[in-house]
């Protein structure tokens, strides 16, 4: 079992709608979490940490439920600009960042 | 603004040739990182360094050595390509004592092995 796992997509949603991804990991000692973004041929970047009480950045939401092991994305009022692969980033108890393979998200007008 | 530089972002080379890929960055980042990323697999550590002249295997470090001769930067050496060693090479570093989990990545590095 892969320590983080993604659906790879794609999620194909139409401008102005909301789209979740999920995340689950499999070390339950895993002590933080974030989402990057990943734009076509680019590096990826931060977007945001997982705090335990969830968090919100603008448009976006990223919640973490300890019990049932996974990390959520929620994107509202989808923009265009928002198509790019999403990875999970789970940092494990020996304080080495795994990645997910991504979840690619396309937004069409 | 962090930058962290990659020297070449696209390479061709043949079979059992020596390729050098470089990493600069200019945060005095403690910490540095070299990933390999392929699709269906994400991103996999190679190697990492936390200081000057220490280097740490990551998870797949056969076929690989590094450099870290200064802070600022950090080599990754191929020594005989092979062509399973196509891929993209992704250089990132972050803060050491400070490190908050974000990674600052450099554009990458597309490595064809013919």
């Amino acid at each position: 079992r892969k320590e983080v796992e993604q659906d790879p997509g794609p999620f194909n949603v139409p401008e102005g709608a909301t789209v979740a991804f999920n995340c689950t990991y499999s070390n339950s000692a895993s002590q933080s979490f974030f989402w990057y973004r990943q734009d076509c041929r680019k590096e990826p970047k931060l977007l945001m940490s997982v705090y335990s009480s969830g968090n919100e950045d603008g448009r976006f939401t990223a919640q973490l439920n300890r019990a049932s092991q996974y990390i959520s994305l929620l994107i509202r009022d989808s923009k265009l600009s928002d198509s790019a692969t999403y990875l999970c980033v789970v940092r494990n108890p020996t304080d080495k960042l795994i990645f997910g393979t991504g979840t690619r998200l396309q937004v069409f007008p | 603004d962090v930058k962290v530089t990659q020297s070449s972002r696209y390479l061709v080379k043949r079979t059992g040739e020596k390729v050098f890929l470089e990493c600069v960055q200019d945060m005095d980042h403690e910490n540095m990182f070299w990933y390999r990323q392929d699709p269906g697999l994400g991103l996999r550590l190679i190697y990492f360094s936390y200081d000057v002249k220490m280097k740490e295997k990551g998870d797949i470090p056969e076929g690989y050595s590094v450099s870290r001769e200064k802070k600022e930067r950090f080599s990754l050496i191929l020594e005989s390509a092979s062509t399973n060693q196509t891929s993209m090479y992704l250089c990132a570093s972050s803060w050491g004592a400070r490190d908050t989990g974000e990674l600052f990545f450099g554009e990458g590095s597309r490595l064809t092995v013919l």
